[in-house]
């Protein structure tokens, strides 16, 4: 299985500065059809999953702007520009370029 | 906008077979992948397996000797079936659209495995 591999684990950040999640992927995730099934989602507490970015860079209907994807093969990154009070959550990346699918463990925001 | 709903029991006795149903509305089940997805008790997410509206499956392999999902386009729903559970199958539950791309998902429903 392709492990997802996320840092740091634990992101303390001031309101409105930027955070930054990594998420390696233990082989490329370019898929056999040249489409990156890189994915990130965010789960606040007590809430279920949901998909903020899509095939690496594209934001989600209704995703604030100051969430971004970038990344290519097996480097990602999830930047907020200002963290918010409402992005306290757990953000995940999870591939789907091979399977099986597979989610990285998880990284907790909250404020500092 | 579509919205799914999980349902069934929370409580499970070890050997047994743990039964959820998710409930699509908003739109049709047809056309669509739909996914499970899990999460042990305070810690990450597990992607289970999907279904196809046609009924073709797919599971992850740690899984695929004990899942079984099943669809009902009659009922707009779609199911999972996973026999002989220890504790380590307590967790919450999620369905979702999609096999990867997973725009939607239910809100979650905690199954416990106890005696």
């Amino acid at each position: 299985d392709v492990v997802m591999t996320q840092s740091p684990l634990s992101l303390p950040v001031t309101l409105g500065q930027p955070a930054s999640i990594s998420c390696r992927s233990s082989q490329s995730l370019v898929g056999s059809d040249g489409v990156t099934y890189l994915h990130w989602f965010q789960q606040r507490p007590g809430q279920s999953p949901r998909r903020l970015i899509y095939k690496a860079s594209n934001r989600d209907s209704g995703v604030p702007d100051r969430f971004s994807g970038s990344g290519s093969g097996t480097e990602f990154t999830l930047k907020i520009s200002r963290v918010e009070a409402e992005d306290v959550a757990v953000y995940y990346c999870m591939q789907g370029s091979h399977w099986p699918p597979t989610f990285g463990g998880g990284t907790k925001v909250d404020i500092k | 906008q579509v919205q799914l709903q999980e349902s069934g029991p929370g409580l499970v006795k070890p050997s047994e077979t743990l039964s959820l149903t998710c409930t699509v509305s908003g739109g049709s089940i047809s056309n669509y992948y739909w996914s499970w997805i899990r999460q042990p008790p305070g810690k990450g997410l597990e992607w289970m397996g999907y279904i196809y509206y046609s009924g073709s499956t797919n599971y992850t392999p740690s899984l695929k000797s004990r899942l079984t999902i099943s669809v009902d386009t009659s009922k707009n729903q779609f199911s999972l079936e996973l026999s002989s559970v220890t504790d380590a199958d307590t967790g919450v539950y999620y369905c979702a659209r999609g096999r990867w791309e997973l725009p939607y998902w239910g809100q979650g429903t905690l199954v416990t495995v106890s005696s």
